[in-house]
């Protein structure tokens, strides 16, 4: 059973980068069969998806964050990250990672997500 | 971007009653090179992330009862709660997969009338 935890900083202040990081546990990033995503929640509200990333380092962006947005991954920690730059207090949200197929032709849901963590940007 | 539009926002129903859930989407998420429709739904319980219902439109994820039923194509989708139990209260998102930027509906919430 693949888990997904997410961590770092609950806190950040405006104009900074946000920085997340998810672990992945019982499964492998460097799976050829997975994108490796991040969706955030802003409180009380639906999900936006951020981007995801494949094992090799290739990129998918939501063209509305994509400015300020880095995902990477390391395949020797298992993880893949979240980066976020110049944030305001409209990226006070949870952050979710999640996995979704690789093979377009085969579905691309998100499952399993991690816990999520909220993250508020405030000085 | 394809827009997702949820309807309605939020819906009570009587326990063992139906629920209804529509879906609609801007444009088509049918694609025509396997004719499948790009399109799922997931439930939300306060304080936890979603959790995957069904996909592929009307496929049920694993474990989750036959009381929930996706139907639909095209740009209209239904999610259908043959009758409601207390552990439905949630909120329930559409998602298409067809074309990123990937997008979800609104949410639609589900209360017990």
């Amino acid at each position: 059973q693949v888990l997904l935890q997410e961590s770092g900083p609950g806190l950040v202040k405006p104009s900074q980068t946000l920085s997340l990081t998810c672990t992945v546990s019982g499964g492998s990033v460097s799976s050829g069969d997975y994108y490796w995503s991040w969706i955030r929640q802003h409180p009380g509200k639906g999900l936006e998806w951020i981007g995801y990333i494949y094992y090799s380092g290739s990129t998918s962006y939501n063209p509305s964050l994509s400015s300020r947005v880095t995902i990477s991954v390391d395949t020797s920690e298992n993880q893949f990250s979240l980066k976020l730059t110049s944030v305001t207090a409209a990226d006070t949200a949870v952050y979710y990672c999640a996995r979704a197929s690789y093979n377009w032709l085969s579905g691309r849901w998100f499952d399993p997500w991690g816990q999520g963590t909220l993250v508020t940007v405030s000085s | 971007d394809i827009v997702m539009t949820q309807s309605p926002d939020s819906l009570a129903v009587s326990l063992g009653e139906r629920a209804t859930i529509k879906c609609k989407s801007s444009q088509s998420v049918l694609h025509s090179s396997n004719n499948k429709n790009y399109l799922t739904w997931y439930q939300q319980k306060p304080g936890q992330p979603p959790k995957l219902l069904i996909y592929w439109t009307s496929t049920r994820e694993s474990g989750v009862p036959d009381r929930f039923s996706g139907s639909g194509s095209g740009r209209d989708f239904t999610l259908t709660i043959s009758s409601l139990q207390a552990e439905d209260v949630a909120v329930y998102y559409c998602q298409q997969y067809y074309s990123t930027p990937y997008t979800f509906g609104q949410g639609t919430k589900l209360e017990i009338k």
